[in-house]
């Protein structure tokens, strides 16, 4: 089976720096995925970690540790807009069979 | 937009009812996936369907069952559900499914179904 932790809530101010964590234990681990979800919408793609290290997308950063079986989100810049629930999701080597974790929602104050 | 849409956007049904999901994508991908998402509960897969062929069902009760009549169309029938089924039911659509490439899964804005 596949287990997968991310904290529930988390509250930031604007402008301010926010990292979400995400630990997971799985076998045939293919790849981290971390997706963005505003309530009532749709999911959407952030990011894809296979190789451990750090991958940078504007004020989004997501890092990957493969032997620790961890990853973190990192929001920069926070805005007010950025209040969403962030979703971190693993992928087994066959096949596209996602398994997400609960999901950490997050809180931008001004 | 992502590209697939999803209706009806709110569903209330009665025990007894028989609904339908409707889900369509236009980007021309051939995999499509039916999930469910409940309140405190992680997103969960409940079915893929890889060029119009179900290839995944993930020990979901029969009250619920799929049909993809073509790739770019996907279906939940819904029959004697429970109130426990209330959730967000979201449809995506990828590339196609499997291989050694990961191929990104766009997701419709969700179905919030109530179970009465």
């Amino acid at each position: 089976g596949q287990n997968i932790d991310q904290p529930t809530e988390m509250t930031a101010t604007e402008g301010a720096i926010v990292q979400i964590n995400c630990t997971y234990q799985t076998s045939g681990f293919n790849g981290l995925f971390w997706y963005q979800q505003h309530a009532g919408e749709a999911p959407t793609f952030l990011s894809y970690n296979v190789l451990d290290g750090l991958e940078e997308k504007g004020r989004f950063s997501s890092f990957l540790s493969r032997s620790k079986g961890y990853s973190y989100l990192l929001l920069k810049e926070l805005q007010m807009k950025d209040s969403a629930s962030y979703l971190c999701a693993v992928i087994k080597a066959a096949g596209n069979k996602l398994t997400f974790g609960g999901g950490t929602r997050v809180l931008v104050k001004p | 937009e992502t590209g697939v849409t999803q209706t009806p956007r709110h569903l209330v049904m009665g025990m007894t009812n028989k609904k339908s999901l409707k889900c369509e994508q236009h980007l021309g991908h051939n995999a499509m996936y039916w999930y469910k998402q409940s309140a405190k509960k992680p997103l969960e897969l409940m079915f893929v369907y890889n060029f119009k062929e179900q290839t995944e069902n993930n020990s979901v009760p029969s009250r619920f069952s799929p049909e993809c009549p073509n790739s770019s169309h996907l279906f939940l029938h819904l029959h004697t559900l429970q109130p426990e089924d209330s959730a967000l039911y979201l449809c995506a659509s990828s590339q196609d499914w499997g291989g050694s490439v990961y191929n990104e899964q766009f997701f419709g804005p969700g179905t919030r179904l109530t179970v009465l």
